[in-house]
């Protein structure tokens, strides 16, 4: 029963440094997200997709990217890394709960960017 | 600008006291959830609320959604040291996006 799974857990990048933030998930759900929290503030929207193949933006996708070529994964791109990204990311996917969707959260990457 | 905004921002009390957490908006959503975070972990789901006056209880926890569903509390009745978390509230207006609010940070002293 893994649910959502993130790797890497830690990660420090220099400025102008790429990566990628890789998200799984094995329960088949349609609907998956990424969300950065910031200390103190709550989850900001960075994208979201609605399967595979179809992506959009959320609230914050300045300097991301994303794809989803396959239901299960979901990986969100940094190009250029800006100590403004520095934060903890959190993948999930979503399920239909009693009218609403509920989300299953991963337990997330800390990124921090120097 | 949040969407949601919730408070106290934080609450330090006492094992066994009651305490009640809001989160307030102007805008109306089609449905509203809770989570509660650990550090270092991910938000987990305590309950989804889709009806204006809706009340769900979840053992000592009271959620209610408002009657105009802009708004939502949630009751902590003789509260426990594993209830110390952060509470966030995410409200939904389509039924696929949430946003979230900045979050309660609740530590219950044994």
């Amino acid at each position: 029963n893994a649910g959502v799974t993130q790797t890497p857990k830690f990660r420090i990048l220099k400025i102008g440094q790429s990566m990628t933030l890789q998200c799984a998930q094995d329960m088949n759900h349609n609907y998956m997200y990424w969300y950065r929290q910031d200390p103190g503030m709550g989850l900001k929207l960075i994208y979201y997709s609605v399967g595979a193949g179809i992506t959009d933006k959320g609230e914050v996708p300045n300097g991301y990217n994303v794809s989803r070529s396959t239901t299960e994964d979901f990986p969100l791109r940094l190009e250029l890394a800006a100590p403004s990204q520095t934060s903890v990311y959190f993948c999930a996917s979503s399920f239909r709960v009693h009218g609403g969707y509920g989300y299953t959260f991963g337990s997330g990457t800390r990124l921090t960017v120097v | 600008t949040q969407l949601l905004e919730q408070s106290p921002q934080f609450l330090s009390i006492q094992e066994g006291e009651n305490l009640t957490v809001y989160c307030n908006s102007s805008s109306v959503f089609s449905s509203l959830q809770w989570y509660r975070q650990e550090p270092g972990e991910g938000p987990v789901l305590l309950v989804t609320v889709v009806t204006g006056g809706e009340v769900k209880k979840l053992k000592r926890l009271t959620f209610q959604f408002g009657d105009a569903r802009k708004d939502s509390s949630l009751h902590i009745t003789a509260a426990q040291p594993g209830d110390t978390g952060l509470y966030l509230c995410a409200g939904a207006n389509n039924f696929n996006k949430f946003y979230f609010g900045s979050g309660t940070k609740l530590n219950v002293k044994p």
